[in-house]
């Protein structure tokens, strides 16, 4: 199974708010409200900070948002932080009773 | 607070097969209300979704991976385990074992082990 597509990298300034995006298809992140987002730091476990589309857990800071329209879906962080530069990965359920995670997007906080 | 551990070998050789358990401490693996999952990462690439089972032993499995995959759970011991055959030196990775909230995300993870294949 393919991987969901997301941007290799992307850049803001502190303060400044960014999205990320994650397109799949109707078989996947079109079908289902089932799309997850992960904070990974540099050698640490992923985290999770977003699930079913837009709900954040507990303990996860309210700067980060997220949301779905047709096939593709996006994470929103506000407020940029230096400790928010990582890499992020989405992930989605498919109609094949699978899991897809994205390739992955290396967010740099200038 | 919830803990997962994996443990194994962290050299495997080519054709061989990798064999690794996830022993989970602050919470029951009979839980009715989670699935446990496997996932890993090969040094520099993404994640990828390796399967999952549940308490009772129902699995789920990346269909790529499918013929070479068997996880096991051992309520006893609180542990699950997979084990993958024949790996070559693409196996490599980095291998997670997660709490599931079925069907999708994963909301607790162990620390990861860096499994090698080579000889």
């Amino acid at each position: 199974q393919s991987a969901l597509t997301q941007p290799a990298s992307v850049s803001e300034s502190p303060g400044q708010s960014i999205t990320i995006s994650c397109s799949g298809t109707s078989s996947d992140v079109g079908s289902f409200n089932y799309v997850s987002w992960y904070q990974q730091h540099p050698g640490k476990a992923p985290k999770l900070v977003i699930y079913n589309v837009s709900n954040r857990p507990s303990g996860v800071s309210n700067r980060f948002s997220g949301s779905k329209s047709g096939n593709t879906a996006s994470l929103t962080i506000s407020g940029l932080l230096a400790e928010d530069e990582a890499d992020y990965y989405c992930c989605s359920y498919t109609s094949k009773n699978t899991l897809i995670f994205g390739g992955g997007t290396k967010l740099t906080v200038l | 607070q919830l803990q997962l551990q994996e443990s194994g070998p962290g050299l495997v050789k080519p054709s061989e097969t990798l064999s690794l358990t996830c022993t989970v401490s602050g919470g029951s693996i009979s839980s009715s209300s989670y699935y446990w999952g496997w996932i890993r990462q090969p040094p520099g690439k993404r994640l990828e979704w390796i399967g999952s089972i549940y308490y009772t032993g129902s699995t789920y499995y990346n269909p790529s991976l499918k013929s070479r995959l068997t996880i096991s759970v051992d309520t006893s011991k609180n542990q699950f385990s997979l084990k993958m055959s024949s790996v070559p030196a693409a196996d490599t990775a980095v291998y997670y074992c997660a709490r599931q909230i079925f069907p999708d995300y994963f909301d607790s993870w162990g620390q990861g082990t860096l499994v090698t294949v080579s000889s």
